[in-house]
């Protein structure tokens, strides 16, 4: 069945340790998202890419980092830049046809600080 | 950073009873405006995308309707039943890419 995995489910970070969450998807979407969820919040959107090779910034990309060397793939890599890191992470896809198209979700990764 | 609020944050209601909750947004610079049903331990689900003043999308006992001018969306659903029980999420999109801000969310617990 085509849709989004995210991996893994559960993620445990070391103070000064970078770690990178999985995404990938086989629904042949050209756009893909990563948002991060805080107890009280919205999904506040962290990186956004419109095509392989290309990424943009969204509204709290600090301490983050992205790839998209392919259309199935858009990991994202917490960095020790990054001070309150502990929060539930979304990865999301969607047609790229203009802001009028659903996006799909991944079950998305849990990450906690040790 | 553009507003959206949805309110209210939480509700409960009766088995078979209809309820509805809002969803606000900018009115200027309006292009879509989504809406995603979240249950628990599954991921967001998307519900509508409605683009026209005045569109009113339904899905079974849900629906959704608009309004550009005023900024604002309402989510119906007639005759609750438990397994309605999720989170509501809106997201207003402005731009025409695929970039959108979402409400925190309506928390609906349906009770049997």
């Amino acid at each position: 069945d085509g849709g989004i995995t995210q991996s893994p489910k559960y993620l445990f970070r070391k103070e000064g340790q970078n770690v990178t969450l999985s995404c990938e998807q086989n629904l042949n979407h050209d756009a893909m998202y990563w948002y991060r969820q805080d107890p009280g919040q919205g999904l506040r959107l962290i990186y956004y890419s419109q095509i392989v090779n290309d990424f943009q910034k969204g509204d709290i990309a600090e301490g983050y980092s992205v790839s998209r060397e392919k259309k199935e793939s858009f990991p994202l890599t917490v960095t020790s830049a990054q001070k309150n890191p502990t929060a539930f992470y979304l990865c999301a896809s969607s047609t790229y046809s203009g802001g009028n198209q659903p996006q799909h979700f991944g079950d998305g990764t849990r990450l906690s600080i040790l | 950073i553009l507003n959206v609020e949805q309110s209210p944050q939480s509700l409960h209601v009766q088995e078979g009873d209809s309820t509805n909750f809002t969803c606000s947004f900018p009115s200027s610079n309006f292009y879509a405006l989504h809406w995603y049903r979240w249950e628990t331990a599954k991921s967001p689900e998307a519900l509508f995308v409605m683009t026209l003043n005045g569109d009113e999308k339904k899905k079974g006992r849900i629906s959704a309707t608009l309004n550009t001018k005023e900024g604002y969306s309402y989510l119906y659903i007639k005759g609750s039943q438990p397994e309605d029980s999720a989170t509501y999420l809106c997201a207003f999109n402005s731009g025409g890419y695929q970039k959108v801000t979402f409400g925190i969310g309506t928390k609906l617990q349906v009770i049997p």
